[in-house]
């Protein structure tokens, strides 16, 4: 069965911090990973994802993601975050079952505060 | 990417009743799930509503209390029957083109059970 873990469920940060979020998922074959997010009273919107390619993928809002097959991860990252980037944030990954299909899981998610 | 509405937007209901969720999109597509986001915790995958046909269910979900109907390509309902307050939850619906592209999820039912 595939599982995604989010390290971090809270992080609190200065605005024009750097952000890291930690994801990793536990997998042995192809996967489509994403990364969504959750503002504040919204609903989830899709922040950026990779199928296949270069494994530094950027998404909108000034957000990147990394894939490293070899370490089972994909980080999210942005270089300096905004008060308005004060959200939920959850990875998800997408593989072939055994069988046939596919089944997108969800991390835990984590929840990033941006403070003034 | 699709606009997805649903409705209600949110609920509070009673005990041992059921609560019909419709999730409409804008456009046709081919697949529509079903969620459930229990407070605190992350997305789960109830079932996969097939249109024409019955939904297939994920592992801890069964047809008796999450009934699904997609009767077309734009449309579909989940019913939570039988309600008790373990049921509160937020419910959403997600399109997509094929089982391995991108979901778009909708906004969300807000249910409380009392």
């Amino acid at each position: 069965a595939q599982s995604v873990s989010q390290h971090n469920h809270h992080v609190i940060l200065s605005e024009a911090a750097s952000l890291e979020l930690g994801c990793n998922y536990s997998y042995g074959g192809t996967v489509n990973l994403f990364w969504y997010v959750q503002y504040p009273g919204q609903h989830l919107q899709l922040l950026l994802k990779y199928f296949s390619g270069d494994p530094l993928v950027k998404g909108i809002k000034g957000f990147e993601a990394e894939f490293i097959k070899s370490k089972f991860s994909f980080n999210l990252r942005k270089p300096s975050v905004q008060w308005s980037d004060t959200a939920e944030y959850f990875c998800a990954v997408n593989g072939v079952l055994t069988g046939g299909g596919n089944k997108l899981t969800f991390g835990t998610g984590t929840q990033l505060k941006v403070e003034l | 990417s699709a606009v997805i509405s649903q409705k209600p937007s949110r609920d509070i209901c009673q005990r041992g009743t059921s609560l019909t969720i419709q999730c409409q999109v804008d456009s046709q597509v081919t697949m529509m799930f079903w969620y459930r986001q229990q407070p605190g915790q992350s997305l789960t995958l109830i079932a996969t509503a097939n249109q024409g046909s019955e939904a297939t269910y994920e592992s801890g979900f069964v047809i008796d209390k999450f009934p699904i109907s997609r009767p077309n390509l734009t449309f579909s309902t989940l019913t939570v029957s039988n309600m008790s307050p373990e049921d509160s939850s937020i419910y959403l619906c997600s399109v997509s083109k094929d089982r391995a592209d991108t979901q778009y999820f909708g906004p969300g039912t807000r249910l409380t059970v009392l």
